[in-house]
């Protein structure tokens, strides 16, 4: 693994269905956040993470949890789909939290909730 | 946090020098300036960040003036691949902070031949 990965690269769910979508980083960054982006709104934060062990809302937390266990993985966790949470999200790291540091971004997971 | 304000859109042609202004008057002291562009179908990458001045690098040039409530990022020579979305972000270099930067909603450049 080299930067930081997320799976799966597309998925389609059926509303109600319980999913989630992985994220994982190998440049042993303190810090993870999840976007999604949807057309015409940019870049949203869901949630993030300072450090292995906490976890903090963003944006638009409503619908999403994440739990970060070590430092490499960043699970997003929806519940129960709904059509609204179609979007492309994208996982990020970064050195550590705050504005100064650049955030690497992963590929992106087109999510489609029918 | 600084809220910033860009240009939804703009055109240019290629070989044509790009001007992306930012305004950020709200922004404190401890605060950086970054700008990420982001191509279709991708995730946004860093291309610049300054603090005052002038700051250039092999990809962008980036002017910020004296009262820093604004913020310039200079294409030279554009191609039809800087086609991309450009974000301004100010933030600080606080660890451990609750309040989150924000991308908003970019500039979306697109390059005509």
């Amino acid at each position: 693994i080299a930067g930081i990965t997320q799976a799966p690269t597309s998925q389609i769910l059926a509303a109600g269905r319980r999913m989630t979508l992985r994220c994982t980083q190998d440049m042993r960054h303190n810090a993870m956040y999840w976007y999604r982006q949807d057309l015409g709104l940019g870049l949203r934060l869901i949630h993030y993470s300072n450090t292995a062990g906490t976890t903090g809302k963003g944006e638009v937390p409503d619908g999403y949890s994440v739990s970060r266990a070590n430092t490499d993985d960043f699970p997003l966790t929806l519940a129960s789909a709904v059509p609204s949470q179609t979007s492309v999200y994208f996982c990020a790291s970064s050195y550590t939290s705050g504005g100064y540091n650049e955030q690497f971004f992963g590929p992106g997971t087109r999510l489609t909730v029918l | 946090l600084a809220k910033t304000t860009q240009p939804i859109s703009m055109d240019s042609y290629e070989g044509q020098e790009v001007n992306i202004t930012c305004s950020h008057n709200n922004i404190a002291t401890n605060d950086y300036i970054t700008w990420y562009q982001q191509f279709p179908s991708q995730g946004p990458r860093f291309i610049i960040q300054g603090y005052k001045t002038k700051v250039t690098n092999e990809v962008a040039s980036l002017f910020i003036p004296a009262d820093r409530k604004s913020s310039t990022l200079s294409l030279p020579r554009v191609s039809l691949s800087d086609t991309a979305v450009y974000y301004c972000l100010v933030g600080d270099v606080g660890e451990n902070r609750d309040d989150k930067i924000i991308f908003g909603k970019g500039t979306r450049l697109h390059i005509l031949p």
